[in-house]
């Protein structure tokens, strides 16, 4: 079984402050999802990074993933109260059936 | 509007009753996938479909069916439901590199 570790569990920061999350495993997936989960809502995909090495930005956040392709990172630069959320990595597996894998998930809270 | 629709949205059931939850798509996805999300321990995959009339077992099938008679409908059934069962179901579609999530279905078996 494929495993996710995403640290940290929570997060509370001030509005304009930095900060990363991680997601780490010990297998290879074929790529990997970040997500961002509101109350009450299902998860919303926010990137696939596919290659060894990539790094995508979608504004304020910067996703990377690992030259392994085994782990990823999730980088938000000056935090607004709109960016509180749970935020889920996800590994694509490389079978058939693309099944996604998920970690435990990071809470940040970013207070104004 | 396009998109995954889950009914019912909440639903309080006894211990042994049986449900079923319905997944909708009108994006003519091939696979469809059902999770169940519970607290600190991120989504995990119950069962999936690679196509109509096809399905496979994932991470925590036990206690668990499922049937995709048609391509955009996707069927999570429940035939005596357990109190571990408590949790919140959301169904997914998708095609290769993206993932699409219904609103998620919030089950309680008392």
């Amino acid at each position: 079984t494929q495993l996710l570790e995403q640290s940290p569990q929570f997060l509370s920061i001030q509005e304009g402050e930095n900060l990363t999350v991680y997601c780490n495993s010990s297998s290879v997936f074929s790529s990997l999802q970040w997500y961002r989960q509101e109350p009450g809502e299902g998860p919303v995909l926010l990137v696939t990074v596919v290659t060894g090495g990539e790094v995508k930005k979608l504004k304020r956040l910067t996703f990377q993933f690992g030259d392994a392709r085994k782990d990823s990172s999730l980088h938000i630069t000056a935090a607004q109260p709109g960016d509180t959320g749970l935020y889920l990595c996800a590994g694509v597996s490389s079978g058939s059936a693309r099944q996604l894998t998920f970690g435990s998930g990071t809470q940040l809270t970013v207070l104004p | 509007n396009a998109g995954v629709t889950q009914t019912p949205k909440f639903r309080v059931l006894k211990t042994g009753q049986s449900m079923t939850l319905l997944c909708a798509q009108d994006m003519n996805h091939e696979y469809m996938y059902w999770y169940r999300q519970d607290p600190g321990m991120g989504l995990r995959l119950i069962h999936y479909s690679v196509g109509e009339g096809t399905t496979a077992k994932g991470e925590v099938p036990d206690g668990y069916n499922v049937s995709r008679l048609k391509k955009q409908n996707f069927l999570l059934g429940l035939e005596s439901a357990a109190p571990s069962q408590t949790s919140v179901y959301f169904c997914a579609s998708s095609y290769p590199g993206s993932g699409l999530f219904g609103a998620g279905s919030r089950l309680t078996v008392l």
